[in-house]
């Protein structure tokens, strides 16, 4: 079980550029989340998902698109990046075996927009 | 919407003292109240949650409180360590929402030896 994995680590983007951060799940888990941190702050929900084909808008959802093909698999696209948009990116699954204690957060995208 | 506030922001506690962090809800439909650690340049991790049908939930050194009165539920570590040194996060979320989380600010807990 690798749990949950998201790259890259770390990426610096240009205003007005794209990219997609991966984040992927091994557990069969059909909760999927991202959130940003901002320093010093809790997260945010950007986007979820509830199954595969299945997404929804968090909090802060706007400048953020997501799609879910597959049950192990949870892109988060950013198009046309914002400084707004630097910020720490958390991937996290939830299990659905009845327990919610599986519950998983991956280490993490750093991204700064310049 | 929910909102939800912890405090303090930053506690500092003797290396085998205890150590409370408090937060407080504002919406009284929430009904499931997780509590996170997150170290340095790591995701958070899940340390122990609480469903609203529970008053009090222990795990060896850590248990948490809910009032759902009051709507305010509280960490507590027992006989604190170096290794408990982390920022702990407090977060509420109603379970037919599909766990999605509303999150406090954050305690940055400081174990001093």
């Amino acid at each position: 079980n690798a749990g949950v994995t998201q790259t890259p680590k770390f990426r610096i983007l240009k205003i007005g550029q794209s990219m997609t951060l991966q984040c992927a799940q091994d557990m069969n888990h059909n909760y999927m989340y991202w959130y940003r941190q901002d320093p010093g702050m809790g997260l945010k929900l950007i986007y979820y998902s509830v199954g595969a084909g299945i997404t929804d808008k968090g909090e802060v959802p706007n400048g953020y698109n997501v799609s879910r093909s597959t049950t192990e698999d949870f892109p988060l696209r950013l198009e046309l990046a914002a400084p707004s948009q630097t910020s720490v990116y958390f991937c996290a699954s939830i299990g659905t075996s009845g327990s919610i204690n599986e519950q998983y957060f991956g280490p993490g995208t750093r991204l700064t927009v310049t | 919407g929910e909102n939800v506030e912890q405090h303090p922001s930053t506690l500092s506690v003797q290396e085998g003292d205890s150590a409370v962090i408090k937060c407080t809800y504002s919406d009284s439909a929430s009904n499931y109240f997780p509590w996170y650690k997150q170290e340095l340049g790591k995701g958070p991790q899940l340390i122990i949650d609480i469903r609203s049908n529970v008053g009090e939930k222990k795990d060896q050194r850590i248990a948490v409180t809910l009032n759902k009165t009051a709507k305010h539920f509280s960490l507590h570590i027992t006989e604190t360590q170096p290794e408990d040194s982390a920022v702990y996060f407090c977060a509420a979320s109603h379970m037919d929402s599909n766990y999605q989380l509303i999150w406090g600010a954050g305690t940055k807990l400081i174990i001093k030896p």
